[in-house]
């Protein structure tokens, strides 16, 4: 069973608000994503993670940041949220050497944000 | 920048009948790696069947096969024997290049299966 936990589970907060997401894995993943989705609409990378110090930008562009100082925490910060920002918002993580062929991501229950 | 459609958000079939998503990408890379991922109710999302771009014959895995239309940029998946395990949300996925480090998956929006007794 996958150990990947998300809080909060639903976030209504109001515009310049500063919030952070956390994302927890407890299988010692050395691989952490951040995506997010819009209702309908694909899941983007925004942020990943190779490791404790290592994180990159994703594909679709986003104002939040993450930071990886534990194997098993990969928090998403929003300095100043605005009504853009309301998405839902998933992390995940994987094995290293995984890739390609069994690559396997585990998915937490997501954070759905609103901003007003 | 890739991109990967599923244009089917919600679908159906009973128990014992075959059923069939779809999944178009747009990309200029040659060299490129196609999934479908199955995302049950426990959230977890598990690799159900991977296609390698330059490999013309169609990948299967049991009751799972595709059909891989390259030039048509087409990647459907095709479920044979329906299960009520099979219920769940199914994702493309594309992922470019070759065994590079820093690659990563880019998804579609999901299909809904339901399956039904």
């Amino acid at each position: 069973e996958a150990d990947i936990y998300q809080t909060p589970r639903y976030l209504v907060i109001g515009t310049g608000k500063k919030i952070t997401l956390e994302c927890s894995q407890t299988m010692g993943h050395d691989k952490m994503y951040w995506y997010q989705q819009d209702p309908g609409m694909e899941l983007h990378l925004i942020h990943y993670s190779y490791g404790v110090n290592s994180t990159e930008k994703g594909d679709l562009s986003s104002e939040s940041t993450v930071s990886r100082i534990r194997t098993e925490h990969f928090p998403l910060t929003l300095e100043s949220a605005r009504p853009s920002h309301t998405s839902q918002y998933l992390c995940a993580s994987s094995e290293l050497g995984g890739f390609p062929t069994n690559e396997k991501l585990f998915f937490g229950s997501g954070t759905q944000l609103s901003v007003l | 920048a890739q991109t990967v459609t599923q244009s089917q958000p919600e679908m159906s079939v009973q128990e014992a009948e075959t059923v069939t998503l779809s999944c178009t990408y747009d990309t200029s890379e040659s060299n490129y790696y196609l999934f479908w991922y199955k995302q049950p109710p426990s959230r977890q999302m598990i690799l159900v069947i991977r296609q390698e771009a330059y490999k013309q014959q169609n990948a299967t895995e049991n009751r799972f096969s595709v059909n891989f239309q390259k030039a048509a940029k087409s990647f459907s998946l095709k479920i044979s024997d329906s299960q009520l395990g099979d219920t769940a949300m199914y994702f493309c996925a594309f992922m470019r290049g070759l065994m590079e480090y820093g690659n990563k998956l880019v998804f579609g929006a999901g299909t809904i299966l339901r399956v039904k007794s």
